[in-house]
């Protein structure tokens, strides 16, 4: 139950596609869902959270997607970059908790 | 500091040595976080400390593994008669310490990639 699943493991676009990272979860606890961006050789960094009480998150051309009935929630990267090759994680934790339940991650490669 | 800090950032050890590796948090930070990231995998909990509460030690894999803070500052990770399954890089995160209502950000250090031959 304190699993977050996170597909694909890696995504191949081209430069100016959508990127698409799905995550599914079980614990209706969770109520916050934050994003983290791993450039190799540095340390996991925040991009952008979400709280259940939105459907959709948007900063710049990055965009949480959350759909609670289904307990999933996705990133989309408009208009891919090579700068946007990077790992990615998806969280899940609850208010007030301190564990922060990470995906496996998505390693994703943005041909130019 | 302006950031978490890791050192060292990179260890090669030999077999059955015992390592330490230290992790020093963002300046008024409470909470600390160890993980192990293992080669092109995801990020595996280790050990969580909050200020003066004990710490949550439920993601240790072995008693080989012991970790210390000292009040809200410097934290070590030792691994004790390293075996080559422990190669992987080690993460240290802080944050603010999950007062209530607020939502947690996680800042991270940039690891310690550790060998064990």
């Amino acid at each position: 139950q304190q699993q977050v699943k996170q597909s694909p493991q890696s995504l191949i676009v081209q430069k100016g596609g959508i990127s698409i990272i799905n995550c599914a979860y079980e614990n209706t606890a969770f109520d916050y869902f934050p994003w983290y961006q791993q450039f190799p050789g540095k340390g996991p960094a925040l991009l952008i959270a979400i709280r259940p009480d939105v459907s959709e998150k948007k900063e710049g051309r990055f965009t949480i997607s959350f759909n609670k009935s289904a307990k999933q929630f996705s990133l989309h990267i408009m208009d891919s970059q090579p700068g946007d090759s990077a790992t990615y994680f998806c969280a899940a934790s609850v208010t007030g908790g301190f564990k922060t339940i990470f995906g496996a991650g998505t390693r994703l490669f943005v041909k130019a | 500091g302006a950031g978490v800090s890791q050192s060292p950032s990179n260890k090669v050890t030999e077999k059955g040595k015992d390592v330490e590796l230290r992790c020093d948090p963002i300046s008024g930070h409470t909470a600390l976080y160890w993980y192990r990231q293992r080669l092109g995998q995801g990020l595996e909990f280790l050990i969580y400390f909050q200020g003066n509460s004990a710490p949550d030690k439920s993601g240790l894999p072995s008693d080989r593994f012991s970790a210390e803070r000292t009040g809200e500052s410097v934290s070590t990770l030792t691994i004790q008669r390293t075996q080559q399954e422990d190669s992987a890089v080690y993460l240290c995160a802080s944050s603010s310490g999950g007062l209530a209502g607020l939502q947690e950000t996680q800042y991270f250090g940039p690891g310690t990639r550790l060998l064990v031959l």
